[in-house]
């Protein structure tokens, strides 16, 4: 069966530099979630996007912006990167109009600030 | 908000021994409840889950939970455990979906499961 996929896999900055991540979710999925682990953390939820508008907000910094688009991916974009930034993050999908909210999770990105 | 609390962080067992892992959540009103399994870097996949109905809720891989409410707990068993099960296992917790939107997990900490040959 197909699954989320996240890209790129692994991704190496500098400080004060720029990332984007992107998600495809599972097709026919309509909303997406990104959460962010540390090293040795528990995931911590940032964002969702239902039918391409914002669902529900947690833990995300104001440098962080997300969106879902029309296709129903979801993009990721990081300013201002900050040596704490760097993390495992994942993007998780489920199809919430049927009630059934199992969220199921890609790969993710391994981001590494230097 | 909700919280959730597994209690034990390291757990190291010998194969074939039964295993459970605990969970709590605090939360005021009705939850959903997970349990995920990450094993060496790879990603979170789920084990099993309670929407509502049967408190006692059969997952792959022959794990099994129990929700009981009083308690405020969702406990991980399995009565066999394989060295494959190594793993970092993950309760999660969600207010139950009312129809307004997709809100996101709360996680434990997790609890690192050693399991020695």
């Amino acid at each position: 069966a197909a699954g989320v996929i996240q890209s790129p896999r692994h991704l190496i900055k500098e400080k004060r530099e720029t990332a984007t991540l992107k998600c495809y979710p599972i097709p026919r999925h309509d909303t997406v979630y990104w959460y962010q682990q540390g090293p040795g953390q528990d995931p911590q939820f940032l964002i969702s996007f239902y039918e391409k508008m914002q669902s529900d907000k947690g833990s995300i910094p104001d440098r962080f912006s997300a969106q879902q688009f029309s296709d129903y991916h979801s993009e990721l974009n990081m300013s201002s990167l900050e040596l704490g930034d760097s993390a495992l993050y994942f993007c998780a999908s489920s199809l919430v109009r049927l009630g059934t909210d199992t969220q199921y999770f890609g790969p993710g990105t391994r981001l590494t600030v230097l | 908000a909700q919280s959730v609390s597994q209690h034990n962080h390291h757990v190291i067992l010998s194969e074939a021994a039964s295993l459970e892992l605990g969970c709590n959540y605090s939360y005021g009103g009705t939850v959903n409840l997970f349990w995920y399994v990450q094993y060496p870097g790879q990603h979170l996949q789920l084990l099993l889950k309670y929407f509502s109905g049967d408190p006692l809720v059969k997952g792959i891989k022959g794990f099994e939970a129990e929700f009981i409410k009083s308690k405020f707990s969702f406990n991980l068993r399995k009565p066999s455990v394989q060295w494959s099960d190594t793993a970092e296992y993950f309760c999660a917790v969600r207010p139950e979906y009312s129809g307004g939107g997709a809100d996101g997990l709360t996680f434990g900490k997790g609890t690192h499961l050693i399991i020695q040959p």
